[in-house]
């Protein structure tokens, strides 16, 4: 069974800059694999941040950023802010119309 | 603005049954596939079930196959998530979203309805 794998937690300093990473436990990330990035504060609903890979959606700062890294999506947070601080969750199509999604990462920004 | 506004959540026994609605507005609900997404307390997204914008196609997560069904209402611009054999594990917050035509992603989300089973 192949697992969505993402850092458990970070940290970034405010200002500073932090590449989240999405990988498979079995094979490398693609476009193909059209990776989402989401964005949820506890007791809330996720916010959808990029699409296709790097796509942000509507009224996302381009401050977040989305890419392929090497064998992996990644998400890419520039001059981090206090209120970035959340939980980031990437999601991948994994075919025959099923997506998964990775267990996410607690961003601290501190 | 779109709005999804989802209800039907509560709790049930296990082996229960239950049908949750989503209520969507703002967007031309007939032309959107639509999902819905689970999350159990304290833990992460899990993705549940996707539909078509005609209701004609359908997929699910091995998790919930052969016991849950998605269906929608185009006339009533109301998706659904019938519910049976319920288990405990099946205890989290349920969330409906709008995909993104070609996407491959989720667009908008609603606020979620908390389904509880337990004995």
């Amino acid at each position: 069974q192949t697992v969505v794998t993402q850092e458990p937690s970070f940290s970034v300093s405010p200002g500073g800059t932090v590449t989240l990473t999405c990988g498979l436990s079995s094979g490398s990330v693609s476009t193909n694999y059209f990776p989402s990035w989401y964005q949820q504060t506890p007791g809330q609903a996720p916010r959808t941040l990029i699409y296709s890979t790097n796509t942000r959606s509507s009224g996302v700062p381009d401050r977040f950023s989305g890419s392929i890294l090497g064998n992996k999506a990644a998400l890419t947070i520039t001059g981090a802010q206090a209120d970035d601080e959340s939980d980031y969750y990437c999601m991948l199509f994994m075919g025959s119309g099923i997506s998964m999604f990775g267990g996410g990462t607690k961003l601290t920004v501190l | 603005e779109v709005q999804q506004l989802e209800s039907g959540g509560g709790l049930v026994q296990p082996g229960g049954s239950l049908r949750l609605s989503c209520v969507a507005s703002g967007l031309t609900f007939s032309r959107q596939a639509m999902s819905w997404v689970r999350q159990a307390p304290g833990k992460g997204l899990e993705w549940v079930s996707n539909i078509g914008g005609s209701g004609d196609i359908t997929y699910y997560a091995d998790s919930v196959k052969g016991r849950f069904t998605i269906s929608r209402d185009n006339s009533k611009n109301t998706l659904y998530l019938q519910m049976n054999s319920l288990r405990i594990e099946d205890t989290a917050v349920y969330f409906c979203a709008n995909r993104l035509v070609g996407a491959r992603a989720f667009d908008d989300w609603g606020q979620g309805t908390l389904v509880t089973v337990s004995s």
